[in-house]
């Protein structure tokens, strides 16, 4: 199946700079990549996501680029402000309908 | 409108017992999934359903582990006689096609 592993664990930066986690699968199948944003003890938010078609896409503060090549995507976020303190996680989804998720990041930004 | 809910939020459970948590998905998704998140882990897939039918039930544990969506909206996930390393945040989340999946808060179960 699929595998999703991702990078850092955990990540602190300063209140405007920038940050930015990357994933990477192993299923070239694989064909939509959503993040989430989980603050402790609430349910994981979808953030931003994206599907093989596209190598990169933007919301604001946020944007996900993706290389089907080298099956990695990221996920980065600019001006980070506190509020932006939580644990993301990545996930693959191949030609079924489940999601493989990575083991999460967990991001501080420090005001 | 409405998200998705589950219950309860939190269960106790001696070991041993059986339990079941409830999932309403939002109105008119087709799809819903269960998850389970041990501490510190990303969510991982339980079983899925589409409408009525359990679709893929691979990623149950064991047989102690069983789940129902019998009118295509809530579903309930069941597990017998429950052991301790099955304490965990169960996950429930909902899509109206494939892509986008909308989670409920989970049922934190303890195991004692």
């Amino acid at each position: 199946g699929e595998n999703v592993e991702q990078h850092p664990s955990t990540l602190s930066v300063q209140e405007g700079d920038s940050a930015v986690i990357k994933c990477t699968y192993s299923d070239s199948a694989s064909n939509y990549f959503p993040w989430y944003k989980q603050e402790l003890g609430k349910r994981p938010q979808l953030i931003i996501d994206i599907r093989s078609n596209v190598g990169e896409k933007k919301d604001q503060r946020i944007a996900v680029t993706l290389n089907k090549t080298a099956k990695h995507f990221s996920l980065h976020i600019t001006e980070t402000q506190p509020e932006d303190s939580a644990v993301y996680f990545c996930a693959a989804q191949p030609t079924g309908n489940q999601f493989y998720f990575g083991t999460g990041t967990s991001l501080t930004v420090i005001p | 409108g409405a998200g998705v809910s589950q219950s309860p939020r939190y269960k106790v459970a001696k070991r041993g017992q059986d339990v079941a948590l409830r999932c309403d998905p939002i109105s008119g998704h087709v799809s819903l999934f269960w998850y389970q998140q041990a501490l510190g882990q990303g969510p991982e897939f339980l079983t899925y359903f589409q409408n009525e039918a359990q679709l893929d039930k691979s990623g149950l544990p064991s047989d102690r582990f069983f789940a129902e969506r019998p009118e295509g909206s809530v579903s309930t996930l069941k597990i017998q006689r429950t052991q301790q390393e099955d304490s965990a945040v169960y996950l429930c989340a909902s899509s109206f096609n494939r892509f986008e999946q909308y989670f409920g808060p989970g049922t934190r179960l303890t195991v004692t």
